[in-house]
């Protein structure tokens, strides 16, 4: 059964950091892309970044661009984004998704359960 | 960048109801659009795919058409489950979402 947990959200103050990880199971993690989204409250899905399987290729949105940096590490199976200088618009629950084998479009086909960040004083 | 408009953000609908959410692109993209279903607390869960390939264990009643910038999701007979918010996806880009309530 294909497995994405997230973590490491919480409370941090604005200017701050923090590192989310997505401990993936139940597939071949090396052979998939990632990506991940956010969702600040009450308000629609948003695409943070994505990696490839290998991690040579990344990208973001404009957003946070320089701030954040999704990187993989194949031995733990395990996905993550390190968020700098954080804002308060940077508050989301925060999901890691897988995409879909064979697609060049972004389709996420599992997700996890996603953890929240809130940026606040 | 690709923006996705859907439309409408939101509707009433009753059991057993069809229902039809709408996605237009900013510009052509071919088949490459992605249809997703929100419950509230819950992780966004994938419908189709390919405008109109049906994810592997999602009901029949789900279906998705179109190409180019218009896109459509329609849910026949709609059921308690099926309240929810309903997304399109392109890439990097998400529509603003559908909330399909109860009536």
């Amino acid at each position: 059964e294909v497995q994405l947990v997230e973590s490491g959200g919480g409370l941090v103050q604005p200017g701050g950091s923090l590192r989310l990880s997505c401990a993936a199971s139940g597939f071949s993690f090396s052979n998939y892309w990632m990506r991940w989204v956010r969702q600040a409250p009450g308000k629609g899905l948003e695409w943070v970044a994505t990696i490839n399987e290998g991690g040579s290729v990344k990208y973001y949105v404009d957003s946070v661009k320089g701030r954040f940096t999704i990187s993989r590490d194949s031995a733990k199976n395990s996905l993550y984004v390190q968020m700098n200088s954080l804002r308060a618009e940077d508050t989301a629950v925060y999901y890691c998704a897988r995409v879909k084998s064979g697609n060049n479009y972004g389709v996420g086909d599992y997700w996890g359960q996603g953890t929240l960040v809130t940026v606040s004083s | 960048a690709i923006s996705l408009t859907q439309s409408p953000s939101s509707l009433s609908a009753s059991v057993g109801d069809r229902v039809t959410v709408t996605c237009r692109a900013s510009q052509g993209i071919a088949s490459s659009l992605a249809w997703y279903q929100q419950r509230p607390g819950k992780a966004p869960e994938v419908l189709i795919y390919d405008a109109s390939s049906l994810e592997s264990g999602v009901p029949s009643r789900f279906s998705g058409s179109g190409s180019g910038t218009d896109f459509t999701l329609t849910i026949n007979s709609l059921q308690p489950e099926d309240f929810a918010t309903y997304y399109c996806q392109h890439g990097g880009s998400f529509g603003g979402g559908t909330k399909v309530e109860i009536k």
